[in-house]
């Protein structure tokens, strides 16, 4: 079965960075682009980060309002996609859910919490 | 950026009953839309992809249309654990784009 297992969550301050994870499993991960949509608390769903595979580079594409702060990665290797936040606002606040397959499969999600 | 207008934010409805829910999209996307139920504390779940397709063991009850600008979401015979809320996304270009989100209650 796929599995999307996210982590690295927590409590940040702004301005600060933070590096979230996600372990895929049960699917040829280096097949798939990667995806990362978040969820402010009680709100609705905001994509954030796509990421494709080898034969297409590696293209990485990027919410408006997460560009130039954020950064996904991957490691087939490892089968991991990754989350670098920097430059860290309020607004990032969210619950980020790692997914797969054209949004097909997503993890259960890891709380990010910005603030002073 | 294309926005997605979905509507309406939220709905009631009694079980049996028939709900559409709709996405108007700032500029044409083709059929490049997808269709997600949330139910509470729970990761989302794709429903329709490409306008029209059902995922593999959604229930027939529900049904994509739309092509171009205008897209539904029809449930039929609504079922109680049809309560969540929906979101329609296009990926047709970057970035891609959520709808605002419709909550479906119980009368």
């Amino acid at each position: 079965a796929v599995q999307l297992v996210e982590s690295g969550g927590g409590l940040v301050q702004p301005k600060e960075s933070l590096k979230i994870s996600c372990a895929a499993s049960g699917f040829t991960f280096s097949n798939a682009a990667m995806y990362w949509v978040r969820q402010a608390p009680g709100k609705g769903l905001e994509w954030v980060a796509r990421i494709r595979t080898k034969p297409n580079n590696y293209a990485t594409y990027y919410a408006d309002s997460v560009k130039g702060r954020f950064t996904i990665s991957r490691d087939d290797s490892k089968s991991m996609v990754y989350l670098q936040m920097d430059n860290l606002k309020t607004e990032d606040t969210a619950m980020y859910y790692c997914t797969a397959a054209l949004l097909n499969y997503w993890g259960q999600g890891v709380m990010v919490t910005v603030s002073s | 950026d294309t926005v997605m207008t979905q509507s309406p934010a939220s709905m009631s409805t009694s079980v049996g009953e028939r709900v559409t829910v709709n996405c108007k999209a700032s500029q044409s996307v083709g059929t490049v839309v997808a269709w997600f139920q949330q139910k509470p504390g729970q990761s989302p779940k794709r429903l329709i992809y490409l306008a029209t397709n059902r995922h593999t063991g959604v229930p027939d009850r529900f049904t994509g249309s739309g092509f171009g600008r205008d897209f539904t979401l029809t449930i039929s015979n609504v079922e109680a654990e049809d309560l969540a809320v929906y979101y329609c996304l296009q990926y047709d270009s970057i970035p891609w784009t959520f709808g605002g989100g419709t909550k479906l209650e119980l009368k």
